[in-house]
C-alpha cells in the first residue's frame, strides 16, 4: 500500500540551528513530492515541490529514490517557521496527494 | 483573491443531525477534495470528485456521502452526525491531473 510517514510529530529548535523535518514513502513507482505548510490559524498551503527544485523561504528538499525520502531541511531555522509541517506524495496520475501524520515545528528563542 | 471558500468556519451540531458541508472555488478546477485533519493523523480524503456528478470514495468514507452538482462546488454531507465526526474539515480543489491542491480554510465542526 501507499503510505507516507513523518516520524516525528513535534520537533523543537532554537532559532538559528539547523532543521531536518524527516519524510519516507512506500511506492514502488515515481511519484511527485510535496511539502505543505500551515501557519498557526491559517489554511494549508503549498512549501516546495520537488520537480520545481527550488528554495521557498530558505527551505529545500532532496528526494532520495534510494532511501524513498523526501527530508525537508533548513540550514538556520526562525521563529516565523514555527507551524505544523505535511509531507503530500502523489502517485504518478492519481488525483489526490496522500498525506503524512505532519510534524509539528517549534523554533524557540 | 479568495479562490476556496467554506461555508463555515466553526460549526456545533448535535448528534444525529444532518450536517452539509458547502465548499465553493471559483478557479474553475475539475478535482475537488474532502479531508478530515486530526491531531497526530493529518490528512486522510473522505471523498474526491473529478467531475460533475462523478464522484470517488477515499480513505474514509463511512458516514459521510457528497454532492456535486455544479463544477464550482462540492458539498459533505453527514447523514447523522456522530461524535467520532468531530473534526476538522478541508476542502481542496486542483486542476485536471496537474497542479497542486489549493485548500480552503476548513471548517472546525463538533458534535455534541
Amino acid at each position: 500500500a501507499q503510505r507516507v510517514t513523518q516520524p516525528e510529530k513535534l520537533l523543537s529548535v532554537f532559532k538559528g540551528a539547523p532543521v531536518e523535518l524527516k519524510c519516507n514513502y512506500s511506492y514502488s513507482g515515481s511519484p511527485e513530492l510535496f511539502w505543505y505548510v500551515q501557519y498557526s490559524r491559517q489554511r494549508l498551503q503549498l512549501l516546495l515541490r520537488h520537480i520545481s527544485r527550488e528554495s521557498i523561504k530558505g527551505f529545500t528538499a532532496d528526494l532520495n529514490k534510494g532511501e524513498t525520502s523526501f527530508h525537508l531541511k533548513k540550514p538556520f531555522a526562525q521563529e516565523e517557521d514555527s507551524a505544523m509541517y505535511y509531507c503530500a506524495p502523489k502517485m504518478d496520475s492519481s488525483y489526490k496527494l496522500i498525506f503524512g501524520s505532519g510534524t509539528r515545528l517549534l523554533v524557540r528563542p | 483573491d479568495v479562490k476556496v471558500t467554506q461555508s463555515s468556519r466553526y460549526l456545533v451540531k448535535r448528534t444525529g443531525e444532518k450536517v452539509f458541508l458547502e465548499c465553493v472555488q471559483d478557479m474553475d478546477h475539475e478535482n475537488m477534495f474532502w479531508y478530515r485533519q486530526d491531531p497526530g493523523l493529518g490528512l486522510r480524503l473522505i471523498y474526491f470528485s473529478y467531475d460533475v456528478k462523478m464522484k470517488e470514495k477515499g480513505d474514509i468514507p463511512e458516514g459521510y456521502s457528497v454532492s456535486r452538482e455544479k463544477k464550482e462546488r462540492f458539498s459533505l454531507i453527514l447523514e447523522s452526525a456522530s461524535t467520532n465526526q468531530t473534526s476538522m474539515y478541508l476542502c481542496a480543489s486542483t486542476l485536471h491531473g496537474t497542479g497542486t491542491p489549493e485548500f480552503g480554510p476548513g471548517t472546525r465542526l463538533t458534535v455534541t
